[in-house]
């Protein structure tokens, strides 16, 4: 059973701010939520995590409601270089740990067209 | 701070051959992952490591694909025999926080 479900693609042109939804209707009491930003022939890169309400950091913000069976990533005034596949991830901490679970789903293939 | 390593970037054998993958993690990072991406696909975790111990296995294809993580640090994935379905990119990765670190991938190629 997929743990989340993502828009397959999405377009958006330079400059505008691209929302990408995820639902994860079973998320656990211990999962967090995290997103990664993989472009071709390169490994996924971190771009945020969060566990509920909203996250913001230098590159993107997130949005979790209170029942946080959905997030949003939240991209400001996307440029040609934000073409990638955008990946959300539900999971828990490792015990003893201050690493996660990564378990990957399908992700999102923005296209940012000039 | 260097990142990830992995080697080789590129390898092509023949169908029943064995491969083995290297990574070397960032330096004090306890987890280590490894995946398999085929092309077009989500990376899928095959592997993960907390120290030298095992975490979750349980998607490592255990009759041809085997791993291991001597003293913590390094880590050997290998494939005996290669199908053409093992065709992929092979990404480690590390963390010790939130945030994990991927390495280039080696690109496999079963001919």
């Amino acid at each position: 059973l997929a743990k989340t479900t993502q828009p397959i693609s999405m377009d958006s042109y330079e400059g505008q701010e691209v929302n990408i939804t995820c639902s994860h209707n079973n998320i656990a009491t211990n999962d967090y939520i995290t997103w990664y930003q993989q472009f071709p022939s390169q490994g996924p890169r971190f771009i945020i995590q969060g566990y509920k309400t909203k996250v913001t950091n230098e590159v993107a913000s997130l949005f979790i409601p209170a029942d946080r069976k959905s997030s949003t990533l939240s991209l400001p005034r996307v440029s040609l270089s934000d073409t990638a596949v955008y990946y959300c991830l539900v999971g828990d901490r490792l015990r003893g740990a201050g690493s996660y679970q990564l378990t990957f789903g399908k992700g999102t293939k923005l296209s940012v067209i000039p | 701070e260097a990142g990830v390593a992995q080697s080789p970037r590129y390898k092509i054998i023949e169908k029943r051959q064995s491969v083995a993958f290297w990574c070397n993690p960032i330096s004090g990072h306890a987890t280590l992952y490894w995946y398999q991406q085929i092309l077009g696909q989500g990376p899928k975790l095959l592997i993960q490591f907390q120290n030298n111990g095992v975490v979750d296995d349980s998607q490592l294809p255990k009759d041809r694909f085997s791993a291991e993580r001597l003293k913590g640090v390094d880590s050997t994935l290998k494939i005996q025999p290669a199908k053409l379905e093992d065709s992929a990119v092979y990404l480690c990765a590390s963390s010790s926080t939130a945030e994990a670190f991927f390495g280039q991938g080696t690109r496999l190629t079963v001919v």
